[in-house]
């Protein structure tokens, strides 16, 4: 993507705790999204920072830090079902969304 | 079932051939487009249509033609396919273009579309 870096591949445990990281482009931001997407689905919307801190949505959280163009998806209590891709996306200032690679999440039991 | 639907799921093609892929959403957004996720994963969006109206067109081959008969419709047209045509297709809506939490993407299952 342009500019936007995130890990290709995790494995973590069930029951774990993982965190997916991303560094974005700090010029001209609009936002940043999270979205999941298992094998040969749609990309599904987990969340939307725009200002800096902490989202809690059930077992997802997402942080933006806009000075440091950081951004990380935290996934508690991991289930064998949150095995997929994370993506994510920043929107710049002509409120284009721009994708990251995704991180592959492998669930291993 | 409220959704993005588009149809066909799988497409196999021969090179030069011209072929369509249909996409409607009955969210009720005004917003439609047409994403390109490649062999690495990267989504990257074709066109944007807004009440029918083409709002972002990247650079794209002009074989690649888009149409929205209503802003519930945006299909793809494909002329002269190319090998390096094959990926997986997304089309995707939202309320408007201004995006953030209330108006989100919602994609479509995608058309993964093979050219040999």
């Amino acid at each position: 993507g342009q500019n936007i870096d995130q890990p290709t591949e995790m494995t973590a445990t069930e029951g774990a705790i993982v965190q997916i990281n991303c560094t974005y482009q700090t010029s001209g931001f609009n936002g940043l999204f999270w979205y999941q997407q298992h094998a040969g689905e749609a990309p599904t919307f987990l969340s939307y920072n725009v200002l800096d801190g902490l989202e809690e949505k059930g077992r997802f959280s997402s942080f933006l830090s806009r000075s440091k163009g950081y951004s990380y998806l935290l996934l508690k209590e991991l289930q064998m079902k949150d095995s997929a891709s994370y993506l994510c996306a920043r929107l710049d200032s002509n409120y284009q969304l721009i994708w990251g690679a995704g991180t592959k999440l492998i669930i291993k039991p | 079932d409220t959704a993005v639907s588009q149809t066909p799921k799988y497409l196999v093609t021969q090179m030069g051939n011209d072929k369509s892929i249909k996409c409607e959403q009955n969210l009720g957004h005004d917003t439609m487009y047409w994403y390109k996720q490649d062999s690495k994963k990267f989504l990257k969006i074709m066109f944007s249509y807004n009440n029918k109206e083409l709002i972002i067109n990247e650079t794209v081959p002009n074989r690649f033609s888009p149409k929205s008969p209503d802003k519930a419709h945006l299909n793809l047209h494909i002329n002269s396919l190319e090998l390096g045509d094959s990926a997986v297709y997304f089309c995707a809506s939202s309320q408007d273009t201004m995006w953030g939490r209330d108006s989100p993407l919602h994609f479509g299952n995608g058309t993964r579309l093979t050219v040999t």
